[in-house]
């Protein structure tokens, strides 16, 4: 499966916990985004990166979120000191920079559930 | 700050029927995406818009795009009890990182 890949799948913690998810992208694929999505929403812009360079953050990530794409392969996004408003699903999605277009293709995504 | 609005949000409707459903965004582009997701799951693409007139169809699917309405539609033709999801329509208009601002989604049950 040459897909976008997400791991875990779910995670449940207990607030006050730190959280990391990993993202690895469609290999070919040099553009990746972080979104998250909560019930009955559609997902909302989290973070991009061209590469392993970290080009736009959204305002919802705040001081305790940080992501990085180190190689610029796959993708780390960790959530310090969790709060209950961080539950959400979290997407990956990845696209190709030679694309006359920007067609994102979306993992399985990670749910977290904050206690 | 760009806006994405779709409607109905929440739509039932029989099998064999016909509808649409509508997305208009709030600023100028002219790249417009329609995703599907089942419950639990992640998006699947299903369309890519990327002019004014722009029309593409999939089996009951059938999306289009007026640019200068600033709107997008998805009409489905005699739908299916698969066809039961929720439907998104996303635009992306910043040149260089293409992020995508999502609608809020269109849950549409299919009658048997």
């Amino acid at each position: 499966d040459t897909g976008v890949s997400q791991d875990p799948r779910h995670k449940i913690t207990k607030r006050g916990q730190n959280v990391t998810f990993r993202c690895d992208p469609i290999s070919e694929h040099n553009r990746l985004y972080w979104y998250r999505q909560t019930l009955g929403q559609g997902p909302e812009f989290l973070t991009y990166f061209q590469n392993e360079a970290q080009l736009e953050k959204s305002r919802l990530l705040s001081d305790r979120f940080s992501a990085e794409r180190p190689k610029g392969s796959f993708s780390t996004l960790e959530i310090q000191r969790t709060e209950q408003g961080d539950s959400a699903m979290y997407l990956c999605a990845s696209s190709s920079y030679r694309d006359s277009y920007n067609e994102q293709f979306f993992g399985p995504g990670t749910r977290l559930t904050v206690l | 700050e760009l806006k994405v609005e779709q409607n109905p949000l929440f739509l039932s409707m029989q099998e064999g029927k016909n509808y649409t459903i509508y997305c208009n965004y709030s600023t100028t582009s002219d790249r417009l995406y329609w995703y599907r997701q089942d419950p639990g799951k992640s998006l699947e693409s299903l369309f890519v818009l990327l002019s004014n007139g722009a029309v593409k169809q999939e089996g009951r699917l059938m999306a289009s795009l007026d640019t200068k309405a600033r709107l997008s539609t998805l009409h489905i033709t005699a739908a299916v009890h698969d066809l039961s999801a929720t439907y998104f329509c996303a635009v992306d208009v910043n040149f260089g990182n293409e992020k995508l601002t999502f609608g809020t989604g269109t849950r549409l049950t299919i009658i048997p």
